[in-house]
């Protein structure tokens, strides 16, 4: 069974510029998470959906984080305009609802860098 | 002050060591404690689930939840340079509510 999926693994961008990230979560999860690593730190949640519903987004920063996810299977998340402090690595996680976050499981991650 | 504190290392040991990683938190509330190792340039995985206070053993990990103190302990024996890795303990609440990571215990075993 293939594992959460994430594109692209790398993103160099000029600061102000948009960009995207892509997550295919593991088929029949109904939870999605992204989650933002910074460098030396442990990932914090950006977001959490329950198939298309975002239940918690109390963490993005809503000026310029954008997510969806349509049909509740994959997600996109943007950011626009980037700026230099949102270099870190995204993660993207998935969870069978009944089995809630403890049993998460998260893709490789798209290591952002702004400059 | 973070919920969940942890010693961000380097630890380094010789293959076949005892490990001791720990952490602290400061929430009460939190039930749920979870032990993640990831390795370079990979995401998480789940490597121990506790539920509230006491010992769980995997193999060569034993996870350890000491409530009154508000402690998480991970013990790997007989470590492998395999084990080398980033260990990142997290807690939870309960209910539905979101995991608070450490920053993570870089370690390293050398053969």
């Amino acid at each position: 069974e293939a594992g959460v999926v994430q594109s692209p693994r790398y993103k160099i961008i000029e600061k102000k510029q948009p960009v995207a990230f892509w997550c295919n979560p593991i088929s029949g999860h109904n939870t999605l998470y992204w989650y933002r690593q910074n460098l030396g730190q442990g990932p914090e949640l950006l977001i959490r959906y329950e198939n298309e519903e975002a239940v918690d987004d109390s963490q993005l920063p809503k000026d310029r984080f954008s997510a969806e996810r349509l049909k509740g299977v994959d997600s996109t998340l943007k950011i626009q305009p980037a700026e230099l402090g949102d270099s870190a690595v995204y993660l993207c996680a998935s969870s069978l609802k009944e089995a809630s976050n403890t049993e998460a499981f998260f893709g490789q991650g798209t290591r952002l860098t702004v400059v | 002050q973070k919920e969940v504190e942890q010693d961000p290392g380097p630890l380094s040991v010789p293959e076949g060591a005892i490990v001791s990683l720990n952490c602290t938190y400061s929430n009460s509330a939190f039930q749920y404690f979870m032990w993640y190792r990831q390795y370079s340039r990979k995401g998480p995985e789940l490597l121990m689930y506790t539920y509230s206070s006491g010992n769980k053993e995997d193999g060569r990990f034993t996870a350890q939840v000491d409530k009154s103190s508000k402690y998480i302990s991970l013990f790997i024996r007989d470590s492998q340079p395999s084990d080398s890795a980033t260990y990142l303990c997290a807690a939870r609440s309960g209910g539905y509510n979101k995991l608070i990571f450490g920053a993570g215990t870089r370690l390293a075993v050398h053969p």
